[in-house]
């Protein structure tokens, strides 16, 4: 099984701050990845898919890159609303694992 | 647009099963790939498995191999997950989730969501 390992696990800022999160894949996964934001009692939210694409309606201060086995998610100019944990997944090959997750805090 | 609405939480015994619901509307004129993802509380996301209806194939995690059976009804648009040999450990909210496609390399990735139920396994 691939196993995605994101860093930080926790992640603290400010209202304006430019942030990046990690995801490393255990070996490549070409640019099967998707990124989602989880917010307390909610479904996941997708965000981007194959590694750097925004889906529809997600503001574009979330872009995702990478390709093999290292992926980035960076949010420009966060926002009050952006206060979640997000993860990883990637789905180049079952079974389609998350990453554990990393928590936005507001610092 | 398509909604997936899930059926209500449960409490169950160790050693019994559930089955969960996620009936698909809004347009349903497609086939869609739905999956299952659970997540125990304070946890991570994990995939269990998923269903293929326009191949009429399913893929499972092999951690769930032999426990959990994903089906569909075409007739009412419902995917059901039914787990097996309840513990403990698989108190969780378990979320069905469509494919951004129905086929190809976007099946396994999640556009949109069920709004989770919550299943208590408890003595």
């Amino acid at each position: 099984d691939i196993q995605m390992t994101q860093s930080p696990s926790t992640l603290s800022a400010s209202v304006g701050d430019r942030v990046t999160i990690t995801c490393r894949a255990s070996q490549s996964i070409s640019g099967w990845l998707a990124w989602y934001q989880q917010k307390p009692g909610k479904a996941p939210n997708l965000l981007i898919y194959k590694a750097s694409n925004l889906e529809t309606g997600v503001p574009s201060r979330f872009s995702g890159s990478g390709s093999g086995t290292d992926f980035t998610l960076t949010i420009n100019s966060l926002q009050p609303d952006d206060f979640a944990t997000y993860y990883c997944q990637h789905y180049n090959s079952s079974p389609f694992t998350f990453g554990g997750g990393t928590k936005l805090e507001i610092k | 647009q398509v909604q997936l609405v899930q059926s209500g939480a449960e409490v169950k015994k160790p050693g019994s099963s559930v089955k969960v619901s996620c009936k698909a509307s809004g347009d349903t004129s497609s086939e869609y790939a739905i999956s299952w993802v659970r997540q125990a509380p304070g946890q991570g996301l994990e995939w269990m498995g998923g269903i293929l209806p326009i191949f009429g194939s399913t893929n499972y995690a092999q951690k769930f191999q032999g426990r959990v059976s994903i089906t569909a009804d075409e007739s009412t648009s419902t995917a059901y997950m039914e787990l097996n040999s309840l513990t403990n450990e698989d108190t969780a909210v378990y979320f069905c989730a469509k494919g951004k496609d129905s086929s190809g390399s976007q099946v396994w990735f999640f556009d949109i969501w069920g709004q989770g139920t919550m299943v208590t396994v408890s003595s």
